[in-house]
């Protein structure tokens, strides 16, 4: 089964509208992490937002803030005044356990998402 | 900031070829980790280790190894390179927290 599951493979976007990117989960875990990562045509990834599984406020960094609904296990970015440099691949990622040594701080990827930001 | 580093950016081998991929990281990181890359099916994870000579493999591990005989660096090797192995290959690392992943700026490799 899916653990990250991004259901939209593309999306359009109006320079300076918001625009909600989905992602849901499935884990057993009660501690685990949720990972936000963008990749412009360059390759990289770059690191957006985290949210803990008990952290009881959405995460939110700048123009990103994520959408945490722990009972329906979505984890949802939200990208306000989108700008024409957020064209890009998203990608939603989970780590179950408490992170720390051994194998707790795999990553899980979902599919990604194309975001398209026109003018 | 910390770096990670892959030796190469694009690669193209032959099939049959042993291939070595590496990875740098400079920030004194217990974990790191092998994905590949392709068009919609997303970061898959090859191999991790999180020790020095301690490795476990990932979700697809088949026609991989990896070694880890330093601390800072985690070599992916294709010990005989077929086509199906063409992808985007990215190395990360993260602190013992979990919560500071960072990654290669990957490399393209293609098995003609």
């Amino acid at each position: 089964a899916q653990k990250i599951t991004q259901t939209q493979p593309g999306m359009f976007v109006q320079e300076k509208e918001a625009v909600t990117l989905d992602c849901t989960y499935d884990t057993s875990d009660q501690s685990y992490g949720l990972f936000w990562y963008k990749q412009p045509s360059s390759g990289e990834m770059i690191f957006l937002i985290y949210q803990g599984s008990y952290d009881e406020q959405n995460a939110t960094e700048g123009r990103y803030s994520l959408n945490f609904q722990k009972a329906r296990k979505s984890a949802n970015l939200v990208i306000s005044a989108s700008q024409l440099g957020d064209s890009a691949m998203y990608f939603c990622a989970m780590r179950e356990g408490r992170g720390l040594t051994g194998g707790g701080n795999k990553l899980t990827f979902g599919t990604g998402t194309q975001l398209k930001v026109e003018l | 900031d910390v770096k990670v580093t892959q030796s190469s950016r694009y690669l193209v081998k032959r099939t049959g070829e042993k291939v070595f991929l590496e990875c740098v990281q400079d920030m004194d990181h217990e974990n790191m980790f092998w994905y590949r890359q392709d068009p919609g099916l997303g970061l898959r994870l090859i191999y991790f280790s999180y020790d020095v000579k301690m490795k476990e493999k990932g979700d697809i591990p088949e026609g991989y190894s990896v070694s880890r005989e330093k601390k800072e660096r985690f070599s992916l090797i294709l010990e005989s390179a077929s086509t199906n192995q063409t992808s985007m290959y990215l190395c990360a690392s993260v602190t013992w927290t979990g919560r500071g992943y960072t990654f290669g700026s990957g490399t393209r490799l293609t098995v003609v």
